[in-house]
């Protein structure tokens, strides 16, 4: 495709449940980033792929957070026991650059609301 | 890690005024500097980006200046439009975190006609 496609682009869950956000990244792009963005804040790091590898992952804020790419393409952010306070905004970004200065490339974002 | 700030939270200009957004940082590791608009419910894109090597770059109507030594870098926009109206973030990233960005709490940029 011709950008980061997000999906699903709206869910509403219940506290305690299970969700998986995806994220498609621009085609070639070696480099996959989530973010989570709350109201009125910076997108804040969770982690980051090179690869089929998580390269870094010292901003999952506890372990309900995992994130996959299995085959070094599509992602998919799993959020277990679903809290009121994951409620976010959370952003996928790619980038062509192997750990360089390059730009990242969001997607329109999954918004993610736990009731 | 990384710690970015960012001021002034929001700023309101007139048209045809400049603005100056400005942002520290704290892990003198750091060596790119992006800067990011956010319009109201999209996605965040890259503006503009500076890397240590370089004290100023500039882009048409932006520009954006870094000081290693005091660890700060500054958004100017000169001659605002309307069109600039928009939340912008600073951010910075070093190898040692793979180049993940580390955001600013952005600044609501209100350019009135």
């Amino acid at each position: 495709g011709a950008g980061v496609s997000q999906t699903p682009s709206n869910k509403v869950t219940e506290k305690g449940k299970y969700v998986e956000l995806r994220c498609d990244p621009i085609s070639g792009h070696t480099a996959l980033y989530w973010y989570r963005q709350s109201l009125g804040q910076g997108p804040e790091f969770l982690i980051y792929f090179q690869g089929t590898g998580a390269a870094d992952d010292s901003g999952l804020p506890n372990d309900r957070f995992f994130a996959v790419r299995p085959e070094g393409s599509v992602s998919t952010l799993k959020i277990q026991r679903t809290e009121r306070g994951d409620s976010a905004v959370y952003l996928c970004a790619s980038s062509l650059s192997s750990g360089g200065f390059g730009e990242l490339f969001f997607g329109e974002g999954s918004r993610l609301t736990v009731l | 890690g990384e710690n970015v700030e960012q001021h002034p939270s929001t700023l309101s200009v007139q048209e045809g005024d400049s603005a100056v957004i400005k942002c520290t940082y704290s892990d003198s590791a750091s060596n790119y500097f992006p800067w990011y608009k956010q319009e109201l419910g999209k996605r965040p894109q890259l503006i503009i980006d500076i890397r240590s090597n370089v004290g100023e770059k500039k882009d048409q109507r932006i520009a954006v200046t870094l000081n290693k030594t005091a660890k700060h870098f500054s958004l100017h926009i000169t001659e605002t439009q309307p069109e600039d109206s928009a939340v912008y973030f600073c951010a910075a990233s070093t190898i040692n975190s793979g180049y993940a960005l580390n955001f600013g709490k952005g600044t609501s940029l209100l350019v009135t006609p």
